[in-house]
């Protein structure tokens, strides 16, 4: 059974840079035919899609977001990453990780993660 | 404001049907076939339990149904049981430039 978990800090001051990491187990992050996917959750509001980054490594991300943010992949620790830069409190969510068969078909989500960001 | 319309709250009694509408338009749910749907409750991660406009993934009880015409897609529950009050999401392809956009969400009351 596929499982990811989201780790990194859970307070992030303004104008710094988030980071968060996405551990999958139960199978190869490398496996053909899917991307892996941030997404994030306000607090009492909807879902946003964040960006995606295919197998191949092709990273597809949010225009709204697109300046700021950078997936990456580490095979060699079946993990994926995000970076958001220069946050402010509007960056405050549940940011999720998702296993995607295709860019909006998410099989396999992490619990999610809260990041507040905070003075 | 979301990209997808979804109506902010619908509710049901147990046993009747449902149906939760997501209206975009012909660049995102209209122009492809690549619609999800995703319930969400309280504390939870969301679950799919619609993609591909109608496809059902393993363990998704057969009163789950997705469909699309034109610009709006729906999911439409039958036989309401209790333990399917949550929110619930649709979710769409959109093209290159913006590929993936989300509804706002929809509160399913069963009363």
């Amino acid at each position: 059974q596929l499982q990811l978990q989201e780790s990194g800090p859970g307070l992030v001051k303004p104008s710094e840079t988030l980071s968060l990491t996405c551990t999958v187990s139960g199978g190869s992050i490398s496996s053909s035919s899917y991307y892996w996917g941030w997404i994030r959750q306000p607090p009492g509001k909807g879902l946003e899609w964040i960006g995606s980054i295919y197998y191949s490594g092709s990273t597809y991300y949010n225009p709204s977001l697109k300046s700021r943010v950078t997936i990456s992949v580490d095979t060699s620790k079946n993990q994926f990453s995000l970076k958001l830069s220069s946050v402010t409190a509007a960056d405050t969510a549940v940011y999720y990780c998702a296993r995607l068969r295709d860019m909006t078909t998410g099989d396999y989500w992490g619990q999610g993660t809260l990041v507040t960001v905070s003075s | 404001q979301s990209a997808l319309t979804q109506p902010r709250s619908v509710s049901g009694s147990p046993g009747q049907s449902v149906t939760i509408s997501c209206t975009g338009t012909s660049s995102d749910v209209g122009g492809y076939n690549y619609v999800s749907w995703y319930q969400q409750h309280p504390g939870k991660a969301p679950k799919l339990m619609i993609y591909d406009v109608s496809k059902r993934p393993s363990g998704v009880p057969d009163r789950f149904s997705g469909s699309k015409s034109g610009n709006t897609a729906s999911l439409t529950i039958s036989g309401l049981q209790a333990e399917d009050e949550a929110d619930y999401y649709c979710c769409s392809y959109a093209g290159s430039y913006t590929p993936v956009v989300f509804g706002g969400g929809t509160k399913l009351t069963v009363l």
